[in-house]
């Protein structure tokens, strides 16, 4: 049973809006990554927030952003909705202490919310 | 830059039967790789990590092994059942880069028929 929750699981928007997806991790786990995955493809890294700040991003535009809390919960913002963003959104969550490049980098996935852009 | 590739895209194969999924990547320094498991519509659920120090990783039916120098890694599963129909995704972690980013390959889609 996975420890990291998202929601909403399903929601359908227009070109142009604006969505919030939320995601919830294990408590102690202080770094939250998001993915994009389009329908037959493998996940493709967004960011990554750790300790409430940025920390790497992937090749996505300013359009997408974020925001981490401290009660291990997370946001992810996607302004001015295009038809291409329509995909499964992943957040994943891990517990790092020592460095960001150490520890034994197992992330927990949560189950994903289904954006579709009409 | 790191890509990672997976061959094949889909496999169909009968209840029983030994199978293997391969994955490559074209930048030898990486500090892991994961093997996922991902159902329809759902999240990816972590199977084997290995690290980059490490040759193979084993968990039940499950054997992964890993060759930096040649960019390869394998999937094993023995005995295959219906219930392993999933697609099954290879990642990678770069040395140095942030810990929770990972590289994907596309998946192999996978269907064990009874």
């Amino acid at each position: 049973e996975t420890g990291v929750t998202q929601s909403p699981t399903h929601l359908i928007k227009t070109r142009g809006q604006q969505v919030t997806l939320r995601c919830s991790s294990q408590s102690g786990h202080n770094t939250v990554s998001w993915y994009q995955q389009a329908l037959g493809q493998g996940p493709q890294f967004i960011f990554q927030y750790y300790r409430e700040e940025e920390n790497g991003r992937g090749n996505f535009p300013p359009r997408f952003s974020g925001l981490q809390f401290p009660n291990y919960s997370s946001e992810l913002n996607v302004n001015a909705l295009e038809l291409d963003d329509s995909a499964l959104y992943l957040c994943a969550s891990r517990e790092t202490s020592g460095g960001l490049a150490q520890g034994a980098n197992v992330l927990t996935f949560g189950a994903g919310s289904r954006l579709t852009v009409l | 830059k790191q890509e990672v590739t997976q061959i094949p895209a889909a496999l169909s194969v009968p209840e029983g039967e030994n199978l293997v999924l391969n994955c490559s990547f074209t930048d030898s320094a990486i500090y892991n790789l994961q093997w996922f498991r991902q159902d329809p519509g759902k999240g990816l659920t972590s199977l084997l990590l290995i690290q980059s120090s490490q040759r193979e990783q084993t968990s039940g039916r499950l054997n992964a092994s890993l060759d930096k120098s040649s960019g390869r890694s394998t999937l094993y599963i023995a005995a295959s059942q219906p219930g392993d129909s999933a697609t099954y995704l290879c990642a990678v972690s770069a040395v140095y880069n942030q810990g929770g980013k990972l590289i994907f390959g596309q998946g192999t889609e996978l269907s064990v028929k009874p």
